[in-house]
């Protein structure tokens, strides 16, 4: 079983619509988790921490279930530079990240 | 502030050749990465260094690959003999502080692309 899994997509929406990732780990003794975005042919960049009450930016709204170990992304009125991959990213105390396959969002006029 | 520096960010090598990939990461960060990722998944840790020791490299293939940051500053990752299965983007990342729990920000630089054929 692999550590984070996520729905790889593709995820074809028009523009305005709202989506909504998924991502679920495997280590109950993750702390921290996160949201990056990777463009196509760049590196991944920090979109958003993720907290146990949840939490906002903008469009943007992250939630974590410890209990069921999930994470989820939802994206509301999406714009057409919303295009890209979303990964989902935990990591414990003092270790590295660890990456899902991240999930392709093309958001389309 | 500069970025994390990359090069070269394209290889083309063939199969059992030997290949070095170099990373300058922001100034005053302590933590450095080595990721792989590969066309369709996402980066995977080879190695972290803090300040010049290695606190990770459980998935560094050490049969073929090494890395070494000798001053605490910059890094070079090494390949040797390259697999096709070699052909990936390496990303180096560095980090104010250890583990970054408290912000989970990794900053990345733009990749060494590496094709092995």
């Amino acid at each position: 079983r692999k550590e984070v899994e996520q729905d790889p997509g593709p995820f074809n929406v028009p523009e305005g619509a709202t989506v909504a990732f998924n991502c679920t780990y495997s280590n109950s003794a993750s702390q921290s988790f996160f949201w990056y975005r990777q463009d196509c042919r760049k590196e991944p960049k920090l979109l958003m921490s993720v907290y146990s009450s949840g939490n906002e930016d903008g469009r943007f709204t992250a939630q974590l279930n410890r209990a069921s170990q999930y994470i989820s992304l939802l994206i509301r009125d999406s714009k057409l530079s919303d295009s890209a991959t979303y990964l989902c990213v935990v990591n414990q105390a003092g270790t590295a990240l660890i990456f899902g396959k991240g999930t392709t969002l093309s958001v389309s006029s | 502030e500069a970025g994390v520096a990359q090069s070269p960010r394209y290889k083309i090598i063939e199969k059992r050749q030997s290949v070095a990939f170099w990373c300058n990461p922001i100034s005053g960060h302590a933590t450095l990465y080595w990721y792989q990722q590969i066309l369709g998944q996402g980066p995977k840790l080879l190695i972290q260094f803090q300040n010049n020791g290695v606190v990770d490299d459980s998935q560094l293939p050490k049969d073929r690959f090494s890395a070494e940051r000798l001053k605490g500053v910059d890094s070079t990752l090494k390949i040797q003999p390259a697999k096709l299965e070699d052909s990936a983007v390496y990303l180096c990342a560095s980090s104010l502080g250890r583990g970054t729990v408290n912000t989970g920000e990794l900053f990345f630089g733009e990749g060494s692309r590496l094709t092995v054929l």
